[in-house]
């Protein structure tokens, strides 16, 4: 079965810090990838996505990711974080077992502390 | 205001009785998903429906069941067989082809006593 691993479980920075979250998958073949964050007492939202073409892909606030096919890893990455973004990431994966749909399995999630 | 919406937020209940939880899209998306997380074990995929009057088992359907007679509604019910039911669900929806997004309600919170 398919599954997404992200090694960190809890990474606390100070503000300014570069930051890189690590995810790794399990399978080849043609994958979709995201990130997705949590920030305390708000929904899920979406952070990037990568589905084909260039394998650096920027998101919202700053975030970027960088699919390398050959480790089967998509991490995350920040040059300089804030204070808000404290929250929980998660990667997920939309992979060749979900053909024709798109559920996503997820990794169990990174808690990003950043200390001002 | 377009989105997905969940209800209840809270939700206690005593232990062996069934509990439904709601799930309405105005986005018009096909698919519905309804996810369990869980401290330290990310999101797990409980069952989704890619349309309407059909829908499949997830990582983790055992005790859970679901229905979709309606495009925007998806309801949950954990049944008194779900072994370990006090979690946070969180209910998601995409078009439902192929290389779209899924977007998430805000969660409800169950308890089981």
């Amino acid at each position: 079965a398919q599954s997404v691993s992200q090694h960190n479980h809890h990474v606390i920075l100070s503000e300014a810090a570069s930051l890189e979250l690590g995810c790794n998958y399990s399978y080849g073949g043609t994958v979709n990838l995201f990130w997705y964050v949590q920030y305390p007492g708000q929904h899920l939202q979406l952070l990037l996505k990568y589905f084909s073409g260039d394998p650096l892909v920027k998101g919202i606030k700053g975030f970027e990711a960088e699919f390398i096919k050959s480790k089967f890893s998509f991490n995350l990455r920040k040059p300089s974080v804030q204070w808000s973004d404290t929250a929980e990431y998660f990667c997920a994966v939309n992979g060749p077992e979900d053909f024709g749909n798109e559920k996503l399995t997820f990794g169990t999630g990174t808690r990003l502390t950043i200390i001002p | 205001d377009g989105g997905i919406t969940q209800s209840p937020k809270y939700l206690f209940r005593k232990e062996g009785q069934n509990v439904t939880l709601s799930c309405e899209q105005n986005l018009n998306h096909d698919a519905m998903y309804w996810y369990r997380q869980d401290p330290g074990q990310g999101l797990r995929l409980i069952y989704y429906s890619q349309i309407v009057n059909d829908f499949q088992k997830g990582d983790i359907a055992e005790g859970y069941s679901v229905s979709r007679e309606k495009k925007e509604s998806f309801p949950l019910t954990v049944t008194s067989a779900q072994k370990n039911p006090t979690a946070f669900y969180l209910c998601a929806s995409s078009r439902g082809s192929s290389g779209n997004t899924i977007y998430f309600g805000e969660g409800s919170w169950l308890t089981v006593v």
